[in-house]
């Protein structure tokens, strides 16, 4: 039982080029979250899914687009990358609203150059 | 709107004393709260939660939680502080019948031998 699965694990991309962060959970959960994770600001949430099939933008959207491929994967895509995009990406899943706790991957680190 | 406070960036505090990290939150309705952990390189890690009920609410490692609806808090808390709990620390909440999970900036514990 892996839990929450993020690839890649570490990233070094160049301003402008692209690229797309997987996330997989294999504990059945209807809900998926991607946030970022920056030194003094905590966690911000860009995107999530409540359940197969619906997306919604986040605080921080902008720049990131996401795609729920099925119920356990859920992936994040930065178009052309930023500087301003350098940081912790996590990938998290719950079984849906109210008091079920999230359940995080081990992050993606980026670094955009 | 949700949001979450954590007024200390650190908290030390010497091996054997109690501790406590503290947050504060604000959201319409009944609250569901959460405190995660983080440890270096890693992804967080659920530690206990407050759905209702009783309001101590006792979580993995010996830590435990206070809500206080009054003065819209849920500390953190263990009696006797190890090394090893050095950690950065996360509040976080989540509004009724919402799928969003607002944290805190997060609280850096360091437990001194």
């Amino acid at each position: 039982n892996a839990g929450v699965t993020q690839t890649p694990k570490f990233q070094v991309l160049k301003t402008g080029q692209s690229m797309t962060l997987q996330c997989a959970q294999d504990m059945n959960h209807n809900s998926m979250y991607w946030y970022r994770q920056d030194p003094g600001m905590g966690l911000r949430l860009i995107y999530y899914s409540a359940s197969e099939g619906t997306t919604d933008k986040g605080e921080v959207p902008n720049g990131y687009n996401v795609s729920r491929l099925n119920k356990r994967e859920f992936s994040l895509r930065l178009e052309s990358a930023a500087p301003s995009q350098t940081s912790v990406y996590f990938c998290a899943s719950s079984e849906g609203a109210g008091g079920s706790e999230a359940f995080f991957g081990q992050g993606t680190r980026l670094t955009v150059v | 709107a949700q949001s979450v406070a954590q007024p200390e960036d650190q908290v030390n505090v010497a091996e054997g004393n109690p501790l406590t990290v503290k947050c504060t939150y604000s959201v319409s309705g009944n609250p569901y709260l959460f405190w995660y952990v983080q440890y270096p390189n890693r992804g967080l890690q659920f530690l206990l939660k407050y759905i209702t009920g009783d309001n101590l609410v006792k979580g993995s490692y010996g830590f435990e939680a206070e809500f206080n609806k009054s003065q819209t808090s849920f500390h953190l808390k263990k009696p006797s502080a190890l090394v090893s709990d050095s950690a950065l620390y996360f509040c976080a909440v989540r509004a009724p019948g919402t799928y969003k999970y607002i944290f805190g900036t997060g609280t850096r514990l360091k437990v001194l031998a």
